[in-house]
């Protein structure tokens, strides 16, 4: 059974980078035929994909957020990661890191999710 | 802001069935897959229906999905008190704009 558990700081000061980590569980992210992906979810409202990588390092990013967005894969540690630069409060909200079989287009793993406030 | 669209907010008394509508367009619904997710209070999200009209092992058939052009739909029958949640539309968008992974606005069903 794959499981995916977020990490990283809860309190982040507006115009720095956010910084979290998403460890894989009972498989290998090195395996061909996965996107791992980021979402967000501000509270109370809706979900918002952030940006997926690929096995091979090819990432894509949300047009609304690219230009801040850096998804990598360090696969020693079996963990991928999401770094938001320059962040305000609107950046404030419940990050989840999921898994997409390619050539799909639904996620069927979840991690818990993590809450990430951005306040001074 | 999304580019796909639920109601707000549905709700039927326990036993009863309710209907979830997503619109699209055509650079999103009308050429891929859509998939829906059940989020219960305070819990990531759940795969309830992938490739527009499949369930995942475990997902009771009082599920269902449907989709026909630029729209889809997400069915409950036999509404209990533990299908409570929110419930959200994805699919792939290839628009310039959207491009990338884009979720409906969400409907949260309430059983009366």
């Amino acid at each position: 059974q794959v499981q995916l558990q977020e990490s990283g700081p809860g309190l982040v000061k507006p115009s720095q980078t956010l910084s979290l980590t998403c460890t894989v569980s009972g498989g290998s992210i090195s395996s061909s035929g996965y996107y791992w992906s980021w979402i967000r979810q501000p509270a109370g409202k809706g979900l918002e994909w952030i940006g997926r990588i690929y096995t091979s390092g090819t990432t894509n990013y949300n047009p609304s957020l690219k230009s801040r967005v850096t998804v990598s894969l360090d696969t020693s540690k079996n963990q991928f990661s999401l770094k938001l630069s320059s962040v305000t409060a609107a950046d404030t909200a419940i990050y989840y890191c999921a898994r997409r079989v390619v050539a799909t287009y639904y996620f069927d793993y979840w991690g818990q999710g993590t809450l990430v406030t951005v306040s001074s | 802001q999304s580019v796909l669209t639920q109601p707000p907010s549905v709700s039927a008394a326990p036993g009863q069935k309710v209907t979830i509508s997503c619109s699209g367009s055509s650079s999103n619904i009308a050429n891929n897959y859509i998939s829906w997710y059940q989020q219960l209070p305070g819990t990531a999200p759940k795969l309830l229906i992938y490739e527009n009209d499949k369930r995942p092992s475990g997902i009771p058939d009082r599920f269902s999905g449907s989709k026909s052009g630029t729209s889809a739909t997400l069915g409950i029958t036999g509404l209990q008190t533990g299908d409570e949640a929110d419930y959200y539309c994805g699919t792939w968008d290839s628009s310039l704009t959207a491009g990338g992974y884009v979720f409906g606005t969400g409907t949260k069903v309430t059983v009366l």
